[in-house]
């Protein structure tokens, strides 16, 4: 199985500190996607990371990869009231062909106390 | 307006039971997912579709059918449902890439009794 594991499992910190969370894979991947989910909501598509990239930004967010561990993190950095949510990291695969199918991680559920 | 829609949001019933779970996106995406997500939030692919086609079906019982009338649309119907089938079942869509983010409604929490 290809099932990510992230890490820590639940994370709570103040407004204004940084928020890192680490997701582990199996196989060999195309690229890596994380995202956020709200209490109630669906997911949501956060920023995505190929294969052969190292690091990518998006506003507060910076999102690494390593594939020679095959392990991500992501930093959100400043961290706002409104951060608190569930956070999945989620991998395709090498041989899965084109399918779109991705095997998500368990996420880290974070809490930004105000 | 909402990109992925799904209902009912609420379905309690009890087991033994068929029921039925829609979704409709329009992104004009050619690929449709169903997801299942259990009580300690892990989320597992159950079908997918491109473009009313069946690409995915993974392990998931008989009595768990999708249908897909048209490529915007991809329902979910359960036979004989089960306690264990209580969760959360979320519809997604994405273009055709395997590069593609994934586009999700905001779920349909189902609870068996």
């Amino acid at each position: 199985s290809q099932q990510g594991e992230e890490d820590p499992q639940a994370l709570s910190i103040q407004e204004g500190e940084n928020a890192t969370m680490n997701c582990s894979y199996k196989t060999s991947i195309n690229n890596l996607q994380w995202y956020r989910q709200n209490s109630g909501r669906g997911l949501v598509h956060l920023i995505l990371i190929r294969s052969n990239e190292r690091e990518k930004h998006s506003g507060r967010l910076r999102v690494t990869l390593d594939t020679s561990k095959k392990s991500s993190s992501l930093l959100i950095t400043a961290s706002r009231a409104a951060d608190t949510a569930s956070y999945f990291c989620a991998t395709d695969s090498q041989g899965s062909g084109n399918t779109g199918k991705l095997i998500f991680g368990q996420g880290t559920t974070l809490q930004v106390k105000p | 307006d909402t990109a992925v829609s799904q209902t009912p949001k609420y379905l309690v019933t009890q087991m033994g039971n068929d029921k039925s779970i829609k979704c409709e996106q329009n992104l004009g995406h050619d690929t449709m997912y169903w997801y299942k997500q259990d009580s300690k939030k892990f989320l597992k692919i159950m079908f997918s579709y491109n473009n009313k086609e069946l690409i995915i079906n993974e392990t998931v019982p008989n009595r768990f059918s999708p249908k897909s009338p048209d490529k915007a649309h991809l329902n979910l119907h359960i036979n004989s449902l089960e306690l264990g089938d209580s969760a959360v079942y979320f519809c997604a869509s994405s273009p055709p890439l395997s590069n593609s983010p994934l586009h999700f409604g905001n779920g349909t929490r189902l609870t068996v009794t």
